[in-house]
């Protein structure tokens, strides 16, 4: 079966810095996704990994090591508008995606 | 580009009658399209996979003769949620692949919300 792990919520200072971690076990691996998602709309696509290491797009990096079955997406400078839920996924055969539960992140001024 | 768009954005029913969903992708041929169901402060669970021209995958325990899939032109998928009960009330998103790229990356719509009285 898939197994996708991450923390429900985490609470943060605006301008901090913020690591969600995200730990897996699944049949297959063609990738992992990290997408933001605002209460009552729709995934947005931040990073996707697929060989090992760190991928830095701004103010958000996310890093892979296929190995440990283990990924983070760090959230810097953090912005009150970066309270949201973020969602780990791993795309498997099929180009599936399998999601985490998701981790509700908390700005705080 | 890449843009998927849903209608309705929200929907209420009576309980026993149908509801469709429209997935469109606008800008772009999508070989397949995924269809999701997000309850309440939970993730994303993948209801069922839908290929162009040919029957939809679903995952299991999802029920095919209750939730309908067409996916009749590599632009549009619909999802036929039939004889609608109260527990089927929920957020649905549908997401679409861009026809040949290799890329895995999923494109989402807005979402239904939709609410079975």
């Amino acid at each position: 079966g898939q197994n996708i792990d991450q923390p429900t919520e985490m609470t943060a200072t605006e301008g901090a810095i913020v690591q969600i971690n995200c730990t897996y076990q699944t049949s297959g691996f063609n990738g992992l996704f990290w997408y933001q998602q605002h209460a009552g709309e729709a995934p947005t696509f931040l990073s996707y990994n697929v060989l090992d290491g760190l991928e830095e797009k701004g103010r958000f990096s996310s890093f892979l090591s296929r190995s440990k079955g283990y990924s983070y997406l760090l959230l810097k400078e953090l912005q009150m508008k970066d309270s949201a839920s973020y969602l780990c996924a791993v795309a498997t055969a099929g180009n599936k995606l399998t999601f985490g539960g998701g981790t509700r992140v908390l700005v705080k001024p | 580009g890449a843009v998927v768009s849903q209608h309705p954005s929200r929907v209420i029913c009576k309980s026993g009658t149908s509801v469709k969903i429209e997935c469109r992708s606008l800008d772009f041929q999508a070989t397949t399209m995924f269809w999701y169901r997000q309850f309440p402060k939970q993730s994303l669970m993948l209801m069922a996979t839908s290929n162009e021209g040919s029957k939809a995958t679903y995952e299991q325990g999802v029920e095919k003769d209750k939730f309908l899939i067409n996916h009749a032109s590599l632009t549009l998928s619909t999802l036929t949620v039939t004889s609608a009960h109260p527990e089927d009330s929920s957020f649905y998103i549908c997401s679409a692949r861009i026809r040949d790229r290799a890329f895995n990356e999923q494109f989402f719509g807005p979402g239904t919300r939709l609410t079975v009285l």
